[in-house]
């Protein structure tokens, strides 16, 4: 079974529709995070979490909502969905502490908004 | 703010070559974690190896190497013995050893193309 799960892996929505992208982890990991990747511009940081009660805002957070509801479920939501925010969509956890621990990445998630 | 630059937007390599694909960054900082991830068709991001900044020894990990150049501020990946399976889109990243520092900077990413 994967360590990181994105659910659902694919989601075409219209626009004004609130749409929540879905991540879990076995890994026991601590730091979670949400990422946008769009043709061209690589990946960028949108939420990352400490734990469930320490959410801090990335590069990109504008129309973006995030919930920990447990240390191993970390929810992206869009409010209002609109066209631009067509990307693919990545969750990440790492274990916390000073080192080069890796981010271990979900599968993804496409979403395409109309 | 700290940047990453990959100046290939495409590679190719012949199977059992070797190809080096170049990463370029920029901080103020000394202490900082570099990484190169391969992201293949199923989009699915695969770390391949990684170094730390206080290490002057460069990387390795099988097949694939790094030339880590801190002073010119360079991080190429080197992978030798080319397989059709290393076909891939290749990101460099960057991460801040400061404390509370979580935000991994990516390059743009280089396709890499291996051919029969």
């Amino acid at each position: 079974d994967a360590d990181v799960t994105q659910t659902p892996r694919n989601r075409i929505t219209k626009t004004g529709k609130r749409i929540m992208l879905e991540c879990s982890q076995t890994k026991g990991h601590d730091r979670m995070y949400w990422y946008r990747q769009d043709p061209g511009l690589g990946l960028r940081l949108i939420y990352y979490s400490f734990d469930v009660k320490d959410i801090n805002k990335g590069e990109i957070s504008d129309g973006y909502s995030v919930s920990r509801q447990a240390q191993a479920k970390f929810s992206l939501s869009l409010e209002s969905a609109i066209p631009n925010q067509t990307a693919l969509y990545f969750c990440a956890t790492r274990t916390s502490g000073r080192g080069n621990n890796e981010q271990f990445f979900g599968p993804g998630t496409r979403l395409t908004v109309l | 703010a700290q940047t990453v630059t990959q100046s290939q937007p495409e590679m190719s390599v012949q199977e059992a070559e070797t190809v080096t694909l170049s990463c370029t960054y920029d901080t103020s900082e000394s202490d900082y974690y570099l990484f190169w991830y391969k992201q293949p068709p199923s989009r699915q991001m695969i770390l391949v190896i990684r170094q730390e900044a206080y290490k002057q020894q460069n990387a390795t990990e099988n097949r694939f190497s790094v030339n880590f150049q801190k002073a010119a501020k360079s991080f190429s990946l080197k992978i030798s013995d080319s397989q059709l399976g290393d076909a891939a889109m290749y990101f460099c990243a960057y991460r801040s050893a400061r404390a509370g520092s979580e935000k991994l900077v990516f390059g743009k990413g280089t396709k890499l193309t291996v051919n029969p």
